[in-house]
């Protein structure tokens, strides 16, 4: 099965809000990573957070990662109506393999 | 180059038929993988190429699925015989390091689909 599930499946806002979507996982992890994939388009990395780290910010995006529970979230400040697209997390486990999500479909509403 | 390159982009083949994927990794990256990612699910793990270490083969889901790679650049998947659930994005990617702190670079895909 897959290691990590993103929640929400699918997530629709107003353009300028905040938009957080959560990442959990199943077993210990070197790191994590956060992906976007525009529609019929290819994934594009956005932010690796390292397991010894608790969160990092990259532009209008935060990532915080609980090793405790096994969850990430990322949150999207002041949301665009570029920023449609589906969100997906990743994890590291051993080097040579990522574990994706289901992905977090997001909609941002002009 | 200057990302990562896959082509055909778009492939219809009759059931049966076998198919061939092929993927130009970033020059320098030392880290294949190639992903399927069927309509509305996650990307699904298939295989790994490290440098000239044997493969990790551990995700193909059946021996109808091959992959090769010639040192470190391009890659070729091959499905044998395709079947109707093999209609899925064929996703490669690629990455200066194992765990590479800058993630991976992932092509813009083959879209497989099974007629």
């Amino acid at each position: 099965s897959q290691q990590g599930e993103e929640d929400p499946q699918a997530l629709s806002i107003q353009e300028g809000e905040n938009a957080t979507m959560n990442c959990s996982y199943k077993t210990s992890i070197n790191n994590l990573q956060w992906y976007r994939q525009n529609s019929g388009r290819g994934l594009v990395h956005l932010i690796l957070i390292r397991s010894n780290e608790r969160e990092k910010h990259s532009g209008r995006l935060r990532v915080t990662l609980d090793t405790s529970k096994k969850s990430s979230s990322l949150l999207i400040t002041a949301s665009r109506a570029a920023d449609t697209a589906s969100y997906f997390c990743a994890t590291d486990v051993n080097g040579n393999q990522f574990y994706f999500g289901t992905g977090t479909s997001l909609t941002v509403i002009p | 180059g200057a990302g990562v390159s896959q082509s055909p982009s778009n492939k219809v083949t009759e059931k049966g038929k076998d198919v061939e994927l092929r993927c130009d990794p970033i020059s320098g990256h030392t880290a294949l993988y190639w992903y399927r990612q069927r309509l509305g699910q996650g990307l699904e793990f298939l295989i790994y190429f490290q440098g000239n270490s044997a493969p990790d083969k551990s995700g193909l889901p059946s021996d109808r699925f091959s992959a090769e790679r010639t040192g470190e650049s391009v890659s070729t998947l091959t499905i044998q015989r395709t079947q109707q659930e093999d209609s899925a994005v064929y996703l490669c990617a690629s990455s200066r390091l194992p765990g590479s702190a800058y993630g991976y670079t992932f092509g813009s895909g083959t879209r497989l689909t099974v007629v």
